[in-house]
């Protein structure tokens, strides 16, 4: 158990649809990270949140937003969903700001988009 | 931008034998983690190197950190059933990792 919390860990939903995606982070962890993984792919960094600021930005579509909570959860909110984002999205956590910090995955948030 | 080149893409071996995966950048690199996703899993952290021709071993692991630091590879001796899975590079660059594409290890039946 990494100790970092996805909810919920299935979503199935239609497209042009708007969902959310919850994550907490290890206790004491002050950076999340959200990825995202196609079937049999790579992971594609999404976006990095540290102590509530956003911190860096990967290839994250417009149409995708995130923020991070006074209490350090994590929200990734992903809206008018197409048929090429059903995938797993992974949340991550480390102690610090630094990408030097080795990160702690969830069991992460199988989207499917029908 | 800053890319992490992984080979190979995949790579089957008979249990027993030995496998090795590569990742290469064209520009120096801070440091380098390693990464395990197990089929259905998630990524977990295996180790992380800093050092110019760092070598560091975790039973039948070896991880080493090129001398130019523009490089790293993994390699496992006598692969076994639960070394089955994705493994995956990451280099620090601006603030985030670069994550190399992944080598997923097979064993044959």
């Amino acid at each position: 158990d990494s100790g970092v919390t996805q909810t919920p860990k299935h979503l199935i939903t239609a497209t042009g649809q708007r969902v959310t995606l919850r994550c907490s982070p290890r206790s004491g962890d002050l950076s999340v990270y959200w990825y995202q993984q196609s079937l049999d792919q790579g992971l594609q960094f999404l976006i990095q949140y540290y102590n509530g600021e956003e911190r860096a930005k990967g290839n994250i579509l417009e149409r995708f937003s995130a923020q991070q909570f006074p209490d350090l959860h994590s929200e990734l909110n992903l809206s008018s969903l197409e048929l090429g984002d059903s995938a797993l999205y992974f949340c991550a956590s480390s102690q610090g700001g630094l990408e030097t910090q080795p990160q702690h995955f969830g069991d992460g948030t199988r989207l499917s988009i029908l | 931008g800053q890319q992490v080149m992984q080979i190979p893409q995949y790579q089957h071996v008979q249990e027993g034998e030995d496998f090795t995966t590569y990742c290469n950048s064209s520009t120096t690199l801070s440091n380098i983690q390693w990464y395990k996703q197990r089929p259905g899993g998630h990524p977990v952290f295996l180790i992380q190197l800093v050092k110019s021709g760092e070598v560091k071993k975790q039973k039948r692991l070896t991880f080493q950190f090129g001398e130019a630091k523009k490089n790293s590879s993994l390699h496992i001796t006598a692969t076994q059933t639960t070394d089955v899975g994705t493994y995956f590079c990451a280099a620090r660059s601006n603030y985030q990792l670069i994550w190399g594409a992944g080598t997923k290890l097979i064993i044959k039946p």
